[in-house]
């Protein structure tokens, strides 16, 4: 069974960077079936898709956030990272991690997601 | 971008109500249209992709159709288990955008 699991920092002040890793298990980054993204909700709010990576590197990103967006993707420790530069309290938002095919663009497993604040 | 609207915002039902959430694009995406179902304090789950196929594990009651710019999730009879907010996505092009979400309340 595949699982995605986000780590990092619960809070950033304002102006950093936000920087988040999922760990997959039960499942290969380095697979040719499936892109790895990433996607965040703002409490009480709907989903924003932020953007993914392929297990080459190769990436789409949202292009409100693509100035400030990096997302990459470590196929010898099976992760891929999100940083988000620059980031205001407008960024505070659960974030998670998903899976979406290839040859589909729904997403089909995600993380139990992380919550970042981004606060002084 | 394409922009994902639906509607309605709330929708308050009793266990064993039909209910129908329409979800209408602002251009064309195909079929390229799925429906997830969140519970406050998890992560969405996929229920229906590809407009009508139904993802492995969720009941039958749970129908998709529409395409083009017109989509609608069909809920056949409510189970206490459905209560919960609803949203559509469109993966036909990048970026991939969400509906605004719709609260399923009970009456």
């Amino acid at each position: 069974q595949l699982r995605l699991q986000e780590s990092g920092p619960g809070l950033v002040k304002p102006s950093e960077t936000l920087s988040l890793t999922c760990t997959v298990s039960g499942g290969s980054t380095s697979t040719t079936s499936y892109y790895w993204g990433w996607i965040r909700q703002p409490p009480g709010k709907g989903l924003e898709w932020i953007g993914t990576v392929y297990y080459s590197g190769s990436t789409f990103y949202n292009p409100s956030l693509k100035s400030r967006v990096t997302i990459s993707v470590d196929t010898s420790t099976n992760q891929f990272s999100l940083k988000l530069n620059s980031v205001t309290a407008a960024d505070t938002a659960l974030y998670y991690c998903a899976r979406s095919g290839y040859t589909f663009g729904y997403i089909d497993y995600w993380g139990q997601g992380a919550l970042v604040t981004v606060s002084s | 971008d394409i922009q994902m609207t639906q509607s309605p915002s709330t929708l308050s039902a009793s266990v064993g109500d039909r209910v129908t959430i329409t979800c209408r694009a602002s251009q064309s995406v195909s079929i390229d249209l799925a429906w997830y179902q969140q519970k406050p304090g998890k992560a969405p789950k996929l229920l229906i992709y590809k407009t009508s196929s139904l993802e492995s594990g969720v009941p039958s009651r749970f129908t998709g159709s529409g395409s083009g710019t017109e989509f609608t999730l069909t809920i056949s009879s409510l189970q206490p288990d459905d209560f919960a907010t609803y949203y559509c996505q469109q993966y036909y092009s990048y970026p991939y955008t969400f509906g605004q979400g719709t609260k399923l309340e009970i009456k």
